[in-house]
């Protein structure tokens, strides 16, 4: 059974770096088949697809993130992460890695990320 | 970017209940629509992919219907359970997007 974690920091200062890393387990992260993404919820809003990356590492980019953002696949450690520059208290949320394979049928469980000084 | 519109954004519904969540987006993407139930403090969980197609451990009460720009989850005989926020999805074209949420309250 596929399983996706999240992790990294839970506090980021303001105007520094947001890094996470997603750890895939179950199953290989080099599967073509499968799109690797990253989705964000803003406390008591909505979910926010932020961007994903793929077999090869081909990125696509939320257009609203793109000039912050950078993802990344590792298939020999079975990760991708997110590197989201300059942060603001807007940029405060729950963020999930999640697989892409017709719908996103595997998702981690979330990690709280709070930007404050 | 598609904008998925959501309604009703909150319903307050009866258990056995029928329950028809509708989603439209502001350009066709033909069935590339999925339906997600949200609980509170979890991760969405993939109710329907691809407009219609149901998921192996999915309740059969959950269904789905729709093409192009009109979707429809629809919960028949609703269970407590089922309380949560259900979410739309469109993989069509980039940048992917949301709707904005159905909440679902068990009376």
């Amino acid at each position: 059974q596929v399983q996706l974690q999240e992790s990294g920091p839970g506090l980021v200062k303001p105007s520094e770096t947001l890094s996470l890393t997603c750890t895939v387990s179950g199953g290989p992260a080099s599967d073509g088949r499968f799109q690797w993404n990253w989705v964000r919820q803003p406390p008591g809003k909505g979910l926010e697809w932020i961007g994903n990356v793929y077999h090869r590492g081909t990125t696509n980019y939320n257009p609203s993130l793109k000039s912050r953002l950078t993802i990344s696949l590792d298939t020999s450690k079975r990760q991708f992460s997110l590197k989201l520059t300059s942060v603001t208290a807007a940029d405060t949320a729950m963020y999930f890695c999640a697989r892409d394979h017709g719908g996103f049928d595997h998702w981690g469980q979330g990690i709280l990320v709070t930007v404050s000084s | 970017e598609i904008v998925l519109t959501q309604s009703p954004d909150f319903q307050s519904v009866t258990s056995k209940e029928k329950v028809t969540i509708t989603c439209r987006a502001s350009q066709s993407i033909g069935s590339f629509l999925h339906w997600y139930q949200q609980k509170p403090d979890q991760s969405p969980k993939l109710l329907i992919k691809y407009a219609s197609q149901s998921l192996s451990g999915v309740p059969s009460r959950f269904s789905g219907s729709g093409s192009g720009t009109d979707f429809t989850l629809t919960i028949n005989s609703l269970e407590a359970e089922d309380a949560a926020t259900y979410y739309c999805h469109q993989n069509s074209s980039l940048p992917q997007t949301f709707g904005g949420g159905t909440k679902l309250e068990i009376k």
